[in-house]
């Protein structure tokens, strides 16, 4: 079955902590895998996706295949990052995508 | 519009009752989704128009449910005899062209209509 799993509902870290937001998939082909965010009050919206290996507000995520991963990471920590964030996959020959449960980071002061 | 426009934002209605979802999308954007998000879940997949016709349905449900885009713009996600289980936000989203595996997926996402069925 095609899965998202996002194992921790809440993450709260101090500002300068390093954080990383866990994602693993289920999926058996090759995967195409995004984060979204969304701010308080805000729509949902694109953080980054795997294949443009990107960095986005201080944000990287690499796919692991081997354990069948894409955490999210960010080494320092800020008040503004406070945020709801998904991650999804986009199985292939299909634009659907299937999103996890979601993690909220709070960033303390 | 210079963003995709969800109305109402907020919606109560008997169980039992019929009620309409309006989306608009970005002007020019061909795609089309919509998605429900149940309270603690992520978003999930009802239904993707290109253009006028419903591409995939696929996500719908059950037979209560049904959506509209008559002139490739503003859609409209009806529901009938709704039921408590309904209560959720309706997400949708459009994008510029139809998806292409390998490219850009970026939908740009509404706000949202958050049902309530009491």
């Amino acid at each position: 079955a095609q899965r998202v799993t996002q194992p921790e509902k809440l993450l709260s870290v101090f500002k300068g902590a390093p954080v990383e937001l866990k994602c693993n998939y289920s999926y058996s082909g090759s995967p195409e895998l995004f984060w979204y965010v969304q701010y308080s009050r805000q729509r949902l919206q694109l953080l980054l996706r795997h294949i443009s290996r990107e960095s986005i507000k201080g944000f990287t995520a690499d796919l692991n295949k081997g354990e069948t991963s894409f955490h999210l990471k960010k080494p320092f920590a800020q008040e503004e990052d406070s945020a709801m964030y998904y991650c999804a996959l986009v199985p292939a020959g299909t634009y659907k995508y299937i999103f996890g449960t979601g993690t909220r980071l709070k960033v303390l002061a | 519009g210079a963003g995709v426009s969800q109305t109402p934002s907020n919606k109560v209605t008997e169980k039992g009752k019929y009620v309409e979802l309006r989306c608009d999308p970005i002007s020019g954007h061909t795609a089309l989704y919509w998605y429900r998000q149940s309270l603690g879940q992520g978003p999930e997949f009802l239904i993707y128009f290109q253009g006028t016709g419903a591409a995939d349905d696929s996500g719908l449900p059950n037979d209560r449910f049904f959506a509209v885009r008559p002139e490739g713009s503003v859609s409209t996600l009806k529901i009938q005899r709704t039921e408590r289980g309904d209560s959720a936000v309706y997400l949708c989203a459009s994008s510029l062209y139809p998806p292409v595996r390998g490219e850009y997926y970026g939908y740009t996402f509404g706000s949202g209509t958050r049902l309530t069925v009491v």
